[in-house]
């Protein structure tokens, strides 16, 4: 079975741009998790979609938005981009509790 | 809230075995979780726990007790690529359901 994949792996942006980012999990996984992580903050939750709802979030400014496709693909967008974006942004599936993670996208912001 | 509390860094030996700590508090306690990262890769699966005890998987072991809100990732037989951060993580009740929430990470350095 493939993993999580992750496109693209690497982004450089600059401020007050936007950014999407793609996600395809598990085949078979219906939800999908996003977390943040740097190197001060660790991993930070950003927000989870099961069945193409947004399901919980994380304590994450409304720029940072989500959503999920009926093939449980899933998509994330950060608009007017901060320099304080720069990080690994992870997407993990799973079908029931256990968390499975892609290779993440870096993102770095000029 | 969801708070979990791990050390910074720990150093070992290799051959040794080590024992890393986790504590926890969280409401509607659904699991807790151990990821190996290395350095610039993503987080790989170790260990689930949801029931108090141990778990046995090859050289890695966890255990938890959910009373104490306490988990530990015991580590035998190191080795260098063990050299790792070790993520603890534990899902629980938040607002609008369940989440997984991650410590800030123990970084193991295993020496020659």
């Amino acid at each position: 079975k493939a993993g999580v994949t992750q496109t693209p792996r690497y982004l450089i942006k600059t401020r007050g741009q936007q950014v999407t980012l793609s996600c395809s999990p598990i085949s078979g996984h219906r939800s999908v998790s996003w977390y943040q992580q740097t190197p001060g903050q660790g991993l930070q939750f950003l927000f989870e979609y099961f069945s193409e709802t947004q399901r919980n979030k994380g304590n994450f400014p409304g720029r940072f938005s989500g959503r999920q496709f009926s093939n449980s693909r899933s998509e994330m967008n950060v608009s007017t981009l901060e320099l304080g974006d720069s990080a690994l942004y992870l997407c993990a599936s799973s079908s029931e509790e256990t968390q499975y993670f892609g290779p993440g996208t870096r993102l770095l912001v000029l | 809230g969801q708070n979990i509390d791990q050390p910074t860094e720990m150093t070992a030996t290799e051959g040794a075995i080590v024992q890393i700590n986790c504590t926890y508090q969280t409401s509607g306690f659904n699991g807790l979780f151990w990821y190996q990262q290395h350095a610039g890769e993503a987080p790989t699966f170790l260990s689930y726990n949801v029931l108090d005890g141990l778990e046995e998987k090859g050289r890695f072991s966890s255990f938890l007790s959910r009373s104490k809100g306490y988990s530990y990732l015991l580590l035998k037989e190191l080795q260098m690529k063990d050299s790792a951060s070790y993520l603890c993580a534990v899902r629980g009740w938040g607002t609008g359901g369940f989440k997984t929430i991650f410590g800030a990470g123990t970084r193991l350095f295993v020496k020659a």
